[in-house]
């Protein structure tokens, strides 16, 4: 079936350890999200890439970054992780950006930072 | 700007209850709205959505009616199971935000037997 797929699942880190979250779709879909959300809280959207074309959000923390090497793999970088960052972070896929488009999560990187 | 109000949960319902879960929105443009459910430690996955006023979005007896002249999207269900238990979310995406989510708070629903 074609989906979303993130790993791992869980991962923990240690304050100021750099880590790397990671996401693959087998959707084809032009446009890749990164979303951060905590605990009973809504996703948060971090930055976005429709194709190559890197989208940060104003607020997003300059801690976080992204690479997206094809069409089907976007990473998260965590530079320095901080307590703060522990969270679940999502990716989240669309065809295009438009109003009306479905985006199609993964499951979920649940990150805690020790 | 664009925003979107959902009621606060939790909410806790018997097995074969009616369901309603309250949203309304604000929008410069013409969004589109939709609803997410998120079961425990899992992503979210799209329940149903509507594009256009008078638009019926259904899926797995959940329907949500977008009302232009409310504002509103709010989702119902007629008799709910216990495997309905998760987290609702409602959202808009439209021309201004370029497509992205715009998302309520969440509504933590809990169905007992």
């Amino acid at each position: 079936d074609a989906m979303v797929i993130q790993n791992p699942r869980y991962q923990v880190t240690q304050f100021g350890k750099p880590v790397t979250l990671s996401c693959s779709q087998t959707l084809n879909h032009n446009v890749m999200y990164w979303y951060q959300q905590k605990s009973s809280q809504a996703p948060k959207l971090l930055f976005h890439y429709y194709d190559k074309d890197f989208n940060n959000e104003a607020d997003t923390p300059d801690n976080f970054q992204s690479r997206r090497p094809n069409t089907s793999f976007c990473f998260l970088d965590i530079r320095s992780p901080g307590l703060g960052d522990a969270a679940m972070y999502l990716c989240a896929t669309s065809r295009e950006k438009a109003r009306g488009e479905t985006q199609y999560f993964g499951p979920g990187t649940r990150l805690l930072v020790l | 700007g664009n925003s979107v109000t959902q009621m606060e949960g939790p909410v806790t319902l018997s097995e074969e209850a009616f369901l309603t879960i309250n949203c309304t929105y604000t929008a410069t443009g013409y969004p589109s709205l939709f609803w997410y459910v998120q079961y425990p430690g899992e992503g979210l996955q799209l329940l149903l959505k509507a594009t256009k006023a008078d638009d019926k979005g259904s899926n797995k007896g959940f329907e949500a009616t977008y009302r232009k002249e409310t504002t509103s999207f709010h989702l119902e269900k007629g008799s709910v199971q216990v495997s309905d238990s998760a987290v609702y979310f409602c959202a808009l995406s439209d021309g201004g935000s370029q497509g992205n989510l715009i998302f309520g708070k969440g509504t933590k629903l809990s169905v007992k037997p």
